[in-house]
């Protein structure tokens, strides 16, 4: 069965710090999808990346980075110079592939970012 | 951009009636879900639909629910006799490809049964 932890329920900084978001995933796949969601205040989740298991180098697009080792089954995503915008629920997600398209969510990790 | 919309954004309904809640999904994707997230809680997968079927459905979604694809755009989902445990936020989903492919997600009907 395939199983997402992300262990931090909530975190809370001071604008302009870094954070960093785990997540920590189970599967017995080798071939499988992981993806980060956001959740602002107003409800859509809105999608950030995908990543599939091949490919582990990591991603940087603008302020947010993504760090995904195979060795510890971890997707990490940190955010530079956090803004008050990117206050919200954070979801990593994961797909195993294999014929299924569902997506297997964490808890989520609610960020807040005080001015 | 294109996206995924869904309607009412808000639905009050009494215990034991019907709901169908919408989704116009992206029109060129040709995968569609649904989730729910009860409140304060993570997103749970109910169903999968590709091809005018379903694909892969979880064990939530049991005999009170059925989807269907009325016409080329539409997308809905009805909830056959509502329980109070049905409350929750129903996001619809849609994707270019199945397995692996990101999914959009529409904003979510908040479904409150009393």
């Amino acid at each position: 069965a395939q199983k997402v932890t992300q262990a931090q329920t909530e975190i809370s900084v001071v604008e302009k710090e870094d954070v960093t978001l785990d997540c920590v995933y189970e599967t017995r796949d080798t071939t499988y999808y992981l993806f980060w969601y956001k959740q602002p205040p107003s409800g859509e989740l809105v999608f950030l990346i995908r990543r599939n298991s091949f490919d582990e180098q990591n991603e940087i697009s603008g302020r947010y980075s993504w760090n995904f080792q195979k060795s510890t089954s971890s997707f990490n995503f940190t955010i530079t110079a956090s803004q008050v915008v990117d206050s919200a629920v954070y979801f990593c997600a994961l797909n195993k592939g294999g014929g299924s398209e569902k997506l297997v969510f964490g808890k989520g990790t609610k960020l807040t970012v005080n001015p | 951009e294109p996206e995924v919309t869904q309607t009412p954004s808000h639905q009050v309904t009494q215990m034991g009636q019907e709901v169908i809640l919408r989704c116009v999904p992206i029109s060129n994707h040709l995968y569609f879900y649904w989730y729910r997230q009860i409140l304060g809680q993570k997103v749970e997968f109910l169903v999968s639909f590709y091809n005018n079927e379903i694909s892969e459905k979880s064990e939530i979604f049991d005999d009170q629910f059925s989807v269907e694809r009325p016409d080329g755009s539409n997308f809905t989902l009805k909830i056959r006799s509502t329980k109070l445990e049905d409350s929750a936020m129903y996001f619809c989903a849609s994707s270019v490809r199945g397995r692996g492919d990101e999914q959009y997600f529409g904003p979510g009907t908040r479904l409150t049964v009393t």
